[in-house]
């Protein structure tokens, strides 16, 4: 069954640390995603990738870098976390343009 | 750039209910549209999506029809039960792109009480 894991599932960080989200897909889906939602807000998109290697900005990339070192794996990084940044994130993935991104069960992440 | 406006919740109801949560979108292009529902504790999951305009997205008793005109893709359900109780998405999708990156909504809380 496909699946997508993330980890951790609850973090806590301190202002200006930095942090690391980490999303695992066995599914061998070329597309991947990583979404932030709040209140008011909805999920807004803050960087995808097509394959390895390779990542884009989404919507609201500011004060945030993604990685994509393998098919399997997409990790989003907050190199200096700000309370702002206090926030569920998501990720996803989806096998090509046409498939609906089929996502993770969320990372809490609270700055301090 | 797209947007997605949807019904601001909470939306409170009673069981055998009838439910309908507004969605209305812009764009320039012509997307595919999409509901997704999200229980506590769970990430958002499809319930369907539609690509064509005019034609009827359903599933689990839920429906919405494509409305170019109207640029609308309303969600509807005919009798609720307590576990319909979620929040529900409306997204947009553009086509045939490179990602298939979705533009959400805010989200509308359903609940339903039994």
């Amino acid at each position: 069954e496909a699946a997508v894991t993330q980890s951790p599932r609850n973090k806590v960080a301190v202002t200006g640390g930095k942090v690391t989200l980490s999303c695992n897909q066995t599914n061998n889906h070329n597309n991947m995603y990583w979404y932030r939602q709040d209140t008011g807000h909805g999920l807004r998109l803050i960087h995808y990738s097509y394959g390895a290697g390779s990542t884009e900005k989404g919507d609201i990339p500011d004060g945030y870098k993604a990685s994509r070192p393998s098919q399997e794996n997409f990790s989003l990084i907050l190199e200096l976390a700000t309370p702002s940044q206090t926030s569920v994130y998501f990720c996803a993935s989806g096998r090509d343009n046409n498939q609906a991104p089929l996502f993770g069960e969320g990372t809490r992440l609270s700055v301090l | 750039g797209d947007s997605v406006t949807q019904t601001e919740g909470p939306v409170t109801l009673s069981e055998g209910t009838s439910l309908t949560v507004n969605c209305s979108y812009e764009t320039k292009q012509y997307p595919t549209l999409f509901w997704y529902v999200q229980y506590p504790g769970e990430g958002p999951q499809l319930l369907f999506k539609v690509p064509k305009a005019n034609e009827k997205g359903s599933n689990r008793g839920f429906e919405a029809t494509y409305n170019k005109e109207a640029t609308s893709f309303h969600l509807q359900k005919a009798s609720v039960q307590e576990s319909d109780s979620a929040v529900y998405y409306c997204a947009l999708g553009p086509p045939n792109s490179a990602g298939n990156k979705l533009t959400f909504g805010i989200g509308t809380r359903v609940l339903v009480r039994p």
